[in-house]
């Protein structure tokens, strides 16, 4: 599975978007891009996934750039219930009975 | 998503102890579960796989002796952390996936301090 490169952390103004950009340069054509979260002392939280395409539901949008070598993670208005670490994970093979390998993700703080 | 539940949510043993972890997918069935060690400031790092009914595979470095997988059922997996000492003192978290699934699901995590 590409190996991804994500800012160590950010802030973010509640209310305002917040926008977790995630490097996969050697992202290959048959690996997606998967978006956790981590609130403090939970279990992560599946967000979104994409391949090529750009996603949204109900929690984010996932913008994924033409080469694929980098993706966006948008957050429409954060909330101070939005503060976690965010992982972007890649890899080959979709599907729950395959396992996941985070980095050390993004720190997001969204304050008042 | 599915729903999964660990239990407990935090353990204190001594030193020398066994303690065991509880992990259920409370609304879906479950081939496949994984369980993760997660120490301070650190991310997540996968400790094994297990498959319903079979014998689980365990990532590099982790001792299979000490760490003790059961996965009796579609809906529950044990984690067991035989002889416990302080420098196993960690956050636990289970994660259930099937092969239909687009992802996994995870646990709220079990916190465990040996003294």
């Amino acid at each position: 599975d590409a190996k991804t490169t994500q800012p160590t952390s950010m802030d973010c103004a509640e209310g305002r978007a917040a926008n977790l950009p995630c490097n996969h340069s050697t992202i290959s054509g048959n690996e997606y891009v998967y978006w956790y979260r981590q609130i403090h002392s939970q279990g992560p939280q599946y967000i979104i996934h994409g391949l090529k395409n750009n996603e949204t539901n109900e929690m984010a949008s996932l913008i994924i750039t033409e080469d694929r070598k980098s993706s966006t993670l948008i957050l429409p208005h954060a909330t101070l219930r939005d503060t976690a670490v965010y992982y972007c994970i890649v890899r080959r093979v979709t599907g729950g009975g395959n396992k996941l390998t985070f980095g050390t993700g993004t720190q997001l703080k969204v304050e008042l | 998503g599915a729903v999964v539940s660990q239990h407990p949510s935090w353990v204190i043993c001594k030193s020398g102890t066994s303690v065991k972890i509880e992990c259920r997918s409370l609304d879906f069935q479950a081939t496949t579960m994984f369980w993760y060690r997660q120490f301070p400031k650190q991310s997540l790092m996968l400790m094994a796989t297990s498959n319903e009914g079979s014998k689980a595979t365990y990532e590099q470095g982790v001792e299979k002796d000490k760490f003790l997988i059961n996965h009796a059922s579609l809906t529950l997996s044990t984690l067991t952390v035989t002889s416990a000492h302080p420098e196993d003192s960690s956050f636990y978290i289970c994660s259930v996936g099937s092969k239909g699934w687009e992802t996994q699901y995870f646990g709220p995590g079990t916190r465990l301090l040996v003294l």
